[in-house]
């Protein structure tokens, strides 16, 4: 079965310093795409960056970027100069390309809260 | 543009009341879900449309009843909802499958 796991239920980092968030998913399948998406109080859920399993380079969108180890089968996600409004509930996802299914596997999320 | 656009975004309703939630997207997706998302938890997949097709029923009770349309519309109808159906339905649509997903804001359903 495919998982996504995210092993730090809640961080917190101060304002305008970097932070990383852990995920790590297994699958046997070659060809996926990998998810960060965030979820601010306000509910709506983003996409923040899109990251697909062919691609050896590591996906920027400004101030965040993945590492994305295939081997390891990591993909964390790593925001600079963090702002206030980065508080969210961040869900990393993954969906595989083979075996007809379109679903997003989601982890159970991270708690950041970015403090003043 | 990157919207979808989900109504209500409250709803209240007595456990043998009907309504419907409706979620509409202009994007030219053609795949397109309902969700269920509990506090704290990770978004849970309901239903899958993919070209005005169902193509995944994740087992949801029949007073869950989808309908979708036309490629830009999609309704999720309910009857005679329970309590613990209480939780945000969020609607998202993507190019085709398994491309990236874009989220509603939701709709915050009550059952009471």
């Amino acid at each position: 079965a495919q998982t996504v796991t995210q092993s730090q239920p809640e961080m917190s980092v101060q304002e305008a310093e970097t932070v990383t968030l852990s995920c790590t998913y297994d699958t046997s399948e070659n060809n996926y795409y990998l998810f960060w998406y965030k979820q601010p109080p306000s509910r709506q859920m983003i996409l923040v960056i899109r990251q697909e399993a062919y691609k050896q380079q590591n996906a920027t969108e400004n101030r965040f970027s993945v590492n994305f180890q295939k081997a390891a089968k990591s993909f964390s996600l790593k925001i600079s100069d963090s702002q206030l409004g980065d508080t969210a509930m961040y869900f990393c996802a993954f969906t595989d390309t083979q075996g007809g299914s379109e679903k997003l596997v989601f982890g159970k999320g991270t708690k950041l809260t970015v403090n003043p | 543009d990157t919207e979808v656009t989900q109504t209500p975004k409250h709803l209240v309703m007595g456990m043998t009341n009907k309504k419907s939630l409706k979620c509409e997207q202009h994007m030219g997706h053609r795949a397109m879900y309902w969700y269920k998302q509990k506090a704290k938890k990770p978004p849970e997949l309901m239903f899958v449309y993919s070209y005005e097709k169902l193509s995944i029923n994740e087992s949801v009770p029949s007073r869950f009843s989808p309908e979708c349309p036309n490629s830009s519309l999609l309704n999720l109808h309910l009857h005679a909802l329970q309590p613990e159906d209480s939780a945000l339905y969020l609607c998202a649509s993507s190019q085709d499958r398994f491309y990236e997903q874009y989220f509603g804001p939701g709709t915050r359903l009550t059952v009471t």
